[in-house]
């Protein structure tokens, strides 16, 4: 059983702040990593699919890094906005032969005005 | 922009009855799943669906489930025989391909299980 942990659970800021978050998960046999976006009442939304160790990616103001040889992956929030309150799900896939996402618990950010 | 519509948005059944939640996928999409989240629990995968068969299926997916694709564009989840502990809130995704492309996702169908 794949064992992905994120941490923390949840996370309250003020606007403007900048914070960060981790996705732990198996370094063996590692493939792709996604994060996921998902705000109440909406669908979750694809933020960055990685793949190589030491990637770094970069949407408007949340970035993310992969190290897959000790298996964790950083999200980023630059200047916090409201609008960023929302849980953020990682999902690691250990195959090239599988679509299958397995989740962790999420980390859920609330953005104070 | 395309998206994944899932529908209806709200069901409550009584237990023993028989469910089907519908999806229509993105249409250039190849890949169709199901994911579930119980309240307060992770989001745990169901089942994986390419080429008209299942491509993967969870521990949860028992022969109470089934999936199907009836026509071009649904692509659809039937619990046979609805217990309580089914109730949670069932997403539906779809992706061009598999594991290193994002999956898109429906705005969940909230199953209620009385």
């Amino acid at each position: 059983i794949l064992n992905v942990e994120q941490s923390p659970q949840s996370l309250h800021v003020q606007e403007g702040d900048s914070t960060n978050f981790t996705c732990s998960f198996p370094s063996s046999n590692f493939y792709a990593l996604h994060w996921y976006r998902w705000e109440t009442a909406k669908s979750p939304e694809a933020l960055f699919v990685m793949t190589l160790n030491g990637d770094e990616k970069k949407k408007g103001r949340i970035s993310a890094t992969l190290n897959t040889k000790e298996g964790y992956s950083y999200l980023y929030i630059k200047g916090s906005q409201p609008e960023d309150s929302a849980t953020y799900l990682c999902a690691p896939l250990h195959s090239s032969n599988t679509g299958k996402l397995i989740f962790g618990q999420g980390t859920t950010l609330q953005v104070k005005p | 922009e395309p998206e994944v519509t899932q529908t209806p948005s709200h069901q409550v059944t009584q237990m023993g009855q028989e469910v089907i939640l519908r999806c229509v996928p993105i249409s250039n999409h190849l890949y169709f799943y199901w994911y579930r989240q119980i309240l307060g629990q992770k989001v745990e995968f169901l089942v994986s669906f390419y080429n008209n068969e299942i491509s993967e299926k969870s521990e949860i997916f028992d022969d109470q489930f089934s999936v199907e694709r009836p026509d071009g564009s649904n692509f659809t989840l039937k619990i046979r025989s609805t217990k309580l502990e089914d109730s949670a809130m069932y997403f539906c995704a779809s992706s061009v391909w598999q594991s290193n492309t994002e999956a898109f996702f429906g705005q969940g169908t909230r199953l209620t299980v009385v």
